[in-house]
């Protein structure tokens, strides 16, 4: 199995802020690496695939990027909506995983 | 638009059968592969399955031999079976379409119901 390790499990930060969330895989992945979005009682959002890829709808302050074993989530200016908790997802090889999550905080 | 919802019984027994159901609107199941995912309480996620209407179909490892997955086409819904159900299993299980041409691409599971909530209790 693809273990997917998230640093910080968390980080508060402050509205306007450039919040930077990795995803490091215990093994050369692929391309098909994705993050997503969760809020409390919600579903989880796609927001990156590809590595880099902004899925349609996600506001541009959002970027991806990475290759081989590590990859990062990057948010340019934090904004209230965004407080929520962020996974990123290996689809190179089963079973699928996701990282364990990284929680941003209101500082 | 897609749209997903998921309904299941919210409560089962240990040693029982969990049974889910996803309806999918808004698209044909058959144009798309589809996962389960679940979450404990406070938890992250688990991937569970992953399958196809042609029947292809690919599951953790750590539930293979009590998971099944199956697609009702003429209803346009998905069906997840968890046999032998332990407290460990409690969670919320949510199904989700996933953009993937195997081999070709994966664009990531880019539409989700809202999600079931699952309590395995005696």
């Amino acid at each position: 199995d693809i273990q997917m390790t998230q640093s910080p499990s968390s980080v508060s930060a402050s509205v306007g802020d450039r919040v930077t969330i990795t995803c490091r895989a215990s093994q050369a992945s692929s391309r098909w690496l994705a993050w997503y979005q969760q809020k409390p009682g919600k579903a989880p959002r796609l927001l990156i695939y590809a590595v880099s890829s902004l899925q349609s709808g996600v506001p541009s302050r959002f970027s991806g990027s990475g290759s081989v074993t590590d990859f990062t989530l990057t948010i340019s200016s934090l904004q209230p909506e965004d407080f929520a908790t962020y996974y990123c997802q290996q689809a190179t090889s089963f079973p699928l995983t996701f990282g364990g999550g990284t929680k941003v905080e209101i500082k | 638009q897609v749209q997903l919802r998921e309904s299941g019984p919210g409560l089962v027994k240990p040693s029982e059968t969990l049974s889910l159901t996803c309806f999918v609107s808004g698209d044909s199941i058959t144009n798309y592969y589809w996962t389960w995912v679940r979450q404990p309480a406070g938890g992250g996620l688990e991937w569970v399955a992953r399958f196809h209407a042609s029947g292809t179909a690919d599951y953790n490892p750590s539930l293979l031999s009590r998971v099944t997955v199956s697609v009702d086409t003429s209803n346009n819904q998905l069906s997840l079976k968890l046999t032998s159900v332990t407290a460990a299993d409690t969670a919320v299980y949510f199904c989700a379409r996933e953009v993937v041409v195997p081999g070709a691409y994966n664009y990531g599971m880019d539409v989700w119901g809202q999600g079931t909530t699952v309590t395995v209790s005696s």
